[in-house]
């Protein structure tokens, strides 16, 4: 049982370049996340998904796309990546709504944008 | 917007002691969670409390929450070496629709001195 697993763990990418970051759960969780950590701050949300086929935008949508491939896998898309987006990217996944069951998180992608 | 923040951002105790770390908010929430992370890893789930609960327990953790004041504590007694680590409020408002994620503070950064 790998929980919330996370790929790359870190990468560098020169302004406008393009990548996809990949998260899946093997929790069979309904929700999934992907948050973005930024040094000294909480996490804030970009994207929320609560089933197979549906997305919602959160706090800091502006730059990303992702796609809810199927209940396991949510990916998140820079596809043109600006150094603002310099940042740790985490994914997470819950049983039901963020407020009433615990969030389980990925160990994170490390991105710099040059 | 970042709605929670949590006091002190920082903390050094000896092991031992017990330690305490605030967290306010500014608007009404379902529920609060702590979460807890460990250097370059991800957030592990501490405690939920619901807006109806004052108290609540789990091993060394004690977590109150004041709707009132809009504040939370999480006190951890008997500190260990291996709480070192960065701990988050996150709250959370049901909306009725759209993303549905937790609220982020900046955190409050533990270290448990030998």
């Amino acid at each position: 049982n790998a929980g919330v697993t996370q790929t790359p763990k870190f990468q560098v990418l020169k302004t406008g370049q393009s990548m996809t970051l990949q998260c899946a759960q093997d929790m069979n969780h309904n929700s999934m996340y992907w948050y973005r950590q930024d040094p000294g701050m909480g996490l804030r949300l970009i994207y929320y998904s609560a089933s197979e086929g549906t997305t919602d935008k959160g706090e800091v949508p502006n730059g990303y796309n992702v796609s809810r491939l199927n209940k396991r896998e949510f990916s998140l898309r820079l596809e043109s990546a600006a150094p603002s987006q310099t940042s740790v990217y985490f994914c997470a996944s819950s049983e039901g709504l963020a407020g009433v069951k615990p969030q389980y998180f990925g160990p994170g992608t490390r991105l710099t944008v040059t | 917007s970042q709605q929670g923040e949590e006091d002190p951002q920082a903390l050094s105790i000896q092991e031992g002691e017990n330690a305490t770390m605030n967290c306010s908010y500014k608007t009404s929430i379902n529920n609060l969670q702590w979460y807890r992370q460990n250097s370059g890893r991800g957030l592990v789930h501490l405690i939920l409390i619901r807006s109806n609960e004052r108290e609540k327990h789990s091993g060394r953790l004690r977590v109150t929450l004041d709707t009132s004041k809009k504040s939370s504590s999480l006190l951890i007694t008997a500190s260990r070496a291996a709480d070192t680590a960065s701990y988050f409020c996150a709250t959370y408002m049901y909306s009725g629709g759209g993303a549905d994620g937790l609220t982020f503070g900046k955190g409050t950064h533990l270290i448990i001195q030998p």
